[in-house]
């Protein structure tokens, strides 16, 4: 099945520090969503991108979709500890079924 | 507005055996669908369903099965369980469909020894 690669699979900073991760595919999305899921929880949505070349902010999270619709990055400014687990991009394919990418571990040093 | 709510939360079965879990979705979603997530394969899709039929299909085995009830609420069901099936059962709901905004229970662990 298609695949979204996701990079890095995990990374370790220091508090305070700004943080970007991206998702590339082969095929076209026609949304990007990026999850966050803690230790023992189910996935949180974070942002939802609809529309190439948009780019959307939740508090310190940023998101973008690719103008090329075949990739999407994930940038989180000022990290704090609470900002500790995994992320996940995630796309519809074929309308049919989410595809997720493998996640990215982010561990934060007070 | 309470969230997805899945049970049971943590289990353990013996190979051969068979297992249901049971997803509530938001109130008012339609669509659930169910996930498997595991350290080498990730999150991978098993099934959803809307207006209590199967809409969509992932690429697992015939034993892994599930349905929706009138009320939303979906159950799926592992038969012939293989140690490979451990790993975190997640139900996610939607209001319409699959490929949008989903929002996911805690998911159930199952460990199969």
């Amino acid at each position: 099945g298609q695949q979204l690669n996701q990079s890095p699979q995990s990374m370790f900073i220091q508090e305070g520090e700004d943080v970007s991760m991206n998702c590339t595919s082969s095929s076209i999305f026609n949304t990007w969503l990026w999850y966050k899921q803690d230790p023992g929880e189910g996935p949180v949505l974070l942002i939802a991108l609809y529309k190439a070349g948009e780019l959307t902010s939740n508090g310190r999270l940023t998101a973008q979709f690719g103008i090329t619709r075949k990739d999407s990055f994930l940038n989180i400014s000022a990290s704090i500890p609470s900002d500790v687990g995994i992320y996940f991009c995630a796309g519809p394919y074929n309308n049919n079924d989410m595809r997720f990418g493998a996640g990215t571990r982010l561990t934060v040093k007070p | 507005k309470a969230g997805v709510t899945q049970t049971p939360r943590y289990l353990i079965k013996t190979r051969g055996q068979q297992v249901t879990l049971s997803c509530s979705p938001i109130s008012g979603h339609r669509s659930v669908s169910w996930y498997q997530q595991t350290p080498g394969q990730g999150l991978q899709f098993l099934f959803e369903y809307f207006s209590e039929t199967q809409r969509n299909k992932g690429n697992f085995p015939g034993r892994f099965s599930g349905r929706q009830f009138s009320n939303s609420r979906s159950e799926m069901n592992v038969s012939t369980l293989e140690l490979g099936d451990s790993a975190l059962y997640l139900c996610a709901s939607s209001l319409e469909d699959s490929t949008g905004e989903l929002f996911f229970g805690e998911g159930s662990r199952l460990t199969v020894l």
